[in-house]
């Protein structure tokens, strides 16, 4: 069966520190992309990848990261320099040019 | 620059009613518009698109939209809504070779019996 699998559902973070979320997917697409969902604003892109080992940032990428080692992952970090993490996180892939498909989120909690 | 206004933040319809939720764009060019519709907690499902031609766009579970170049518009229709669809529904508009999503900040759908 294939799509985009996001681990682990909800997340905790500590203060200061580093948390990775993970993107898989199995559709052979080429292009994978990280948003960020608040309440009432909608859609927000942070990093997107076009192909393997590389990467690009979106509109909202200070305090995050990534990495494309594989054309199957693209695994997201959000480091101790984002100051307010809360929030819910997308994954998509797309094959270039073509509608994103999303995966089923992670939500990010600050203890 | 492009943007994406979804006026309704809020919207309840009793189930069997017509529905329809606004969707307004700003963009220099003819665009591509998307419907996305999202269950709580959940990813982002494809509802239909628009690229040109026919102006009246047919997609999953009975939706359609209808795009008005005029009014610039691109506002969701289903003739009978039921309670599973309550959810939140994202109008986007793709740029930049599709690298690029656009998403409006949704509108909420309630459902009442």
């Amino acid at each position: 069966d294939g799509g985009i699998t996001q681990s682990p559902k909800y997340l905790f973070r500590k203060e200061g520190q580093n948390v990775t979320l993970s993107c898989e997917q199995n559709l052979n697409h080429d292009a994978m992309y990280w948003y960020r969902q608040d309440p009432g604003q909608g859609l927000r892109l942070i990093y997107y990848s076009q192909i393997v080992n590389d990467f690009q940032k979106g509109d909202i990428a200070e305090g995050y990261s990534v990495s494309r080692e594989k054309k199957e992952s693209f695994p997201l970090t959000v480091t101790s320099a984002q100051k307010n993490p809360t929030a819910f996180y997308l994954c998509a892939s797309s094959i270039q040019g073509e509608t994103q498909y999303f995966g089923p989120g992670t939500r990010l909690l600050v203890l | 620059a492009q943007s994406v206004t979804q006026p309704d933040i809020h919207i309840t319809v009793s189930e069997g009613a017509s529905l329809e939720l606004r969707c307004n764009y700003s963009y220099g060019a003819t665009p591509y518009l998307f419907w996305y519709v999202q269950s709580p907690g959940q990813g982002l499902q494809l509802l239909l698109k628009y690229f040109s031609g026919d102006t009246l766009v047919q997609g999953i579970k009975g939706f359609e939209a209808e795009f008005k170049r005029s009014q610039s518009s691109f506002n969701l229709r289903k003739p009978s809504v039921h309670w599973s669809d309550a959810a939140e529904y994202f109008c986007a508009l793709p740029s930049g070779g599709y690298q690029k999503v656009t998403f409006g900040t949704g509108t909420k759908l309630q459902v009442i019996p």
